[in-house]
């Protein structure tokens, strides 16, 4: 059965810093990773998708990695802002006998204080 | 165009009672999830449906959980006898997988906050 850990579970940072959040998988055998955030009250909203074949994605401030060998990602923010804070889900697509499904982290909780 | 949407944004119920829980894909997106989301549970999966068919159905919690799709758009996630552990935010999810599924993100809805009292 996958399994999918965040660490850290919550962080707080002053506007301006670069941060990285953690993401490990324990079934390797993924097709793609999707990075996500989710602001209080709301769906989620697709940061960055990184296929199975790749090692990084990029999308403005954001930048993810993949090391599927090691089951690890992390989600790179470039000089944080205070719109920033929100939950960041890692999701892994795959792993076992699943097709489409994703399986969820428990999220890291951003506060990005002015 | 317009994304997934869900109805109702919101539902208070009592226990045993049936609700019925309804989700507008995205036009032309032939793959849909459900998801739950609750307190100490995090985001869990629940069914999967590629066309009208459901391919898997692993993450149902009891048979008191069905889903339905129909035209190959519109699905209703059906939970009977509703009980207070049934109280969460139901997500569903939609995807264009004609693409190669590695390349095929889920675009998600705002969700249904479920209250069972």
């Amino acid at each position: 059965k996958q399994e999918v850990t965040q660490i850290p579970a919550a962080l707080s940072v002053p506007e301006g810093e670069n941060l990285v959040l953690n993401c490990s998988f324990t079934d390797s055998a993924i097709y793609n990773l999707q990075w996500f955030r989710q602001d209080p009250g709301k769906g989620l909203t697709s940061l960055l998708l990184i296929q199975s074949s790749q090692r990084e994605q990029t999308s403005g401030r954001l930048n993810a990695s993949l090391d599927k060998s090691s089951g690890r990602s992390t989600l790179y923010i470039a000089a944080s802002q205070p719109g920033d804070s929100a939950t960041y889900l890692c999701a892994v697509g795959g792993g076992g006998t699943s097709y489409g499904k994703l399986t969820f982290g428990q999220g890291t909780i951003l506060t990005v204080h002015p | 165009g317009a994304g997934v949407s869900q109805s109702p944004s919101n539902k208070v119920t009592e226990k045993g009672k049936d609700v019925e829980l309804r989700c507008d894909p995205i036009s032309g997106h032939t793959a849909l999830y459900w998801y739950r989301q609750s307190l100490g549970q995090g985001l869990e999966f629940l069914i999967y449906f590629q066309g009208n068919s459901a391919p898997d159905k692993s993450g149902l919690p009891s048979d008191r959980f069905s889903a339905e799709r129909t035209g190959g758009s519109v699905s209703t996630l059906t939970i009977q006898r509703t009980q207070q552990e049934d109280s969460a935010v139901y997500l569903c999810a939609s995807s264009p997988i004609g693409l190669a599924r590695a390349q095929s993100k889920q675009f998600f809805g705002p969700g249904t906050r479920l209250t069972v009292l």
